[in-house]
């Protein structure tokens, strides 16, 4: 099946320092989603890209999809300490609503 | 809007009962609910796909008369873990997909953590 390959795994940075983290994959999907999941919690929406190469933001969190339909980003900028949490990539492929998920960035920030 | 819960959020109960778990589209009708489970520290795994009137469609290695599925309206889909055993203890999250224009968000419930004793 599909699988998205999801970097880096985890990550410690300082408050106010600016965070990228990234996916990719060996087939295309049709839509990228990023989510963030707290501890004990269900993952939240943050962002949904639906065309290559279209850049998107919402607040301090900037995302695009890949020209080439493959990879994603996500940017954080100015990085607080509720960022704190694990960042998964989602991608859907074809006509299926499945959603192949990424493993997951875990986000520190220190004070 | 797109708000999805899970009810118990969290269930305690000993092996070889059954455990069922809701899962609400509160402010749209959703055809399509998934569900997940997550080990610790790990991504999401996808159970199966509910579809509002039919039969669920299960991940390969997935019992389905073991997890069984019911997607009985528009806004509510059940997880019945059958015979529960110490290896089902788990976070289960379910999503939905408001399914109206192009998109294919999934907006997710706040999880149920299921430990069996």
């Amino acid at each position: 099946g599909q699988q998205l390959n999801q970097s880096p795994q985890s990550m410690f940075i300082q408050e106010g320092e600016d965070v990228s983290m990234n996916c990719t994959s060996s087939s295309i999907f049709n839509t990228w989603l990023w989510y963030k999941q707290d501890p004990g919690e269900g993952p939240v929406l943050l962002i949904a890209l639906y065309k290559a190469g279209e850049l998107t933001s919402n607040g301090r969190l900037t995302a695009q999809f890949g020209i080439t339909r493959k990879d994603s980003f996500l940017n954080i900028s100015a990085s607080i300490p509720s960022d704190v949490g694990i960042y998964f990539c989602a991608g859907l492929g074809g006509s299926a609503r499945q959603l192949t998920f990424g493993s997951g960035t875990q986000l520190t920030v220190l004070p | 809007g797109a708000v999805v819960s899970q009810h118990p959020s969290w269930v305690i109960c000993k092996s070889g009962t059954s455990v069922k778990i809701e899962c609400r589209s509160l402010d749209f009708q959703a055809t399509t609910m998934f569900w997940y489970r997550q080990f610790p520290k790990q991504s999401l795994m996808l159970m199966a796909t509910s579809n509002e009137g039919s039969k669920a469609t299960y991940e390969q290695g997935v019992e389905k008369d073991k997890f069984l599925i019911n997607h009985a309206s528009l806004t509510l889909s059940t997880l019945t873990v059958t015979s529960a055993h110490p290896e089902d203890s788990s976070f289960y999250i379910c999503s939905a997909n408001p399914g109206t224009g192009p998109t294919y968000e999934q907006y997710f419930g706040p999880g149920t953590r299921l430990t069996v004793t």
